[in-house]
């Protein structure tokens, strides 16, 4: 696609429930990552895929998340037991290559409520 | 100490000022970002320079790598520059952000 998209743009959820959003980047971007950014915050990285490889997880707050890109294109973060503290906007970027040295190309973002 | 520093973290200014919004890091980086973000909105990027000076229209970035200092400036700023603007600088792989600096330019 001409862009980074993600699904959904909203979601609310109760405290417990899992969750999964999904990031569409753009065709043909090997790199992905995903963000987190509370309010007021700006982005904290969470993941980074090259291809299917994921190569840094190290922002993942707790094994409650979980992230895949089983093809090296569509890739899907999972919050189960979701918890107030989660609720932010998760954010997907693209890039050709890695982030340091390639434009990256951010989607709209995935805003979470926990309630 | 964080990693990104910005300032000022709110800035004011009427239509057709100069603007400059300032970020210093001490991460290792092989280039730095500037991201705009809107109310409610998605995150564009501005620039990505790893070293001198970039412009586009109505934006300058430069960067001092020795200094580890980049600024963003805005020159004839508008009501629609009224923004977050996010100093991200990465190494090889991941970014790190900076709060961001809350613009408003009022008419």
């Amino acid at each position: 696609g001409a862009g980074v998209s993600q699904s959904p743009r909203y979601k609310v959820a109760k405290r417990g429930q899992d969750v999964a959003l999904r990031c569409d980047p753009i065709s043909g971007h090997v790199s992905l990552f995903w963000y987190q950014q509370a309010l007021g915050q700006g982005p904290e990285f969470l993941t980074y895929f090259q291809n299917e490889a994921q190569l840094d997880k190290s922002g993942l707050p707790s094994d409650r998340f979980f992230a895949e890109r089983p093809e090296g294109s569509v890739s899907t973060l999972k919050i189960q037991r979701t918890q107030k503290e989660d609720s932010a906007v998760y954010l997907c970027a693209s890039s050709s290559g890695g982030s340091g040295a390639n434009v990256l190309t951010f989607g709209a973002g995935s805003r979470l409520t926990v309630l | 100490k964080n990693e990104v520093e910005q300032s000022p973290q709110n800035l004011t200014a009427q239509e057709g000022e100069f603007i400059t919004i300032n970020c210093s890091y001490s991460v290792g980086i092989s280039a730095l970002h500037w991201l705009q973000q809107h109310p409610g909105g998605g995150i564009v990027s501005l620039f990505m320079l790893s070293s001198g000076k970039k412009k586009h229209g109505r934006l300058i970035a430069t960067i001092n790598i020795q200094e580890k200092h980049s600024s963003l400036h805005i020159t004839a700023s508008h009501p629609r520059d009224s923004a977050v603007y996010i100093c991200a600088p990465g190494g090889s792989e991941k970014l790190v952000f900076g709060k961001g600096t809350k613009l408003t330019v009022n008419p």
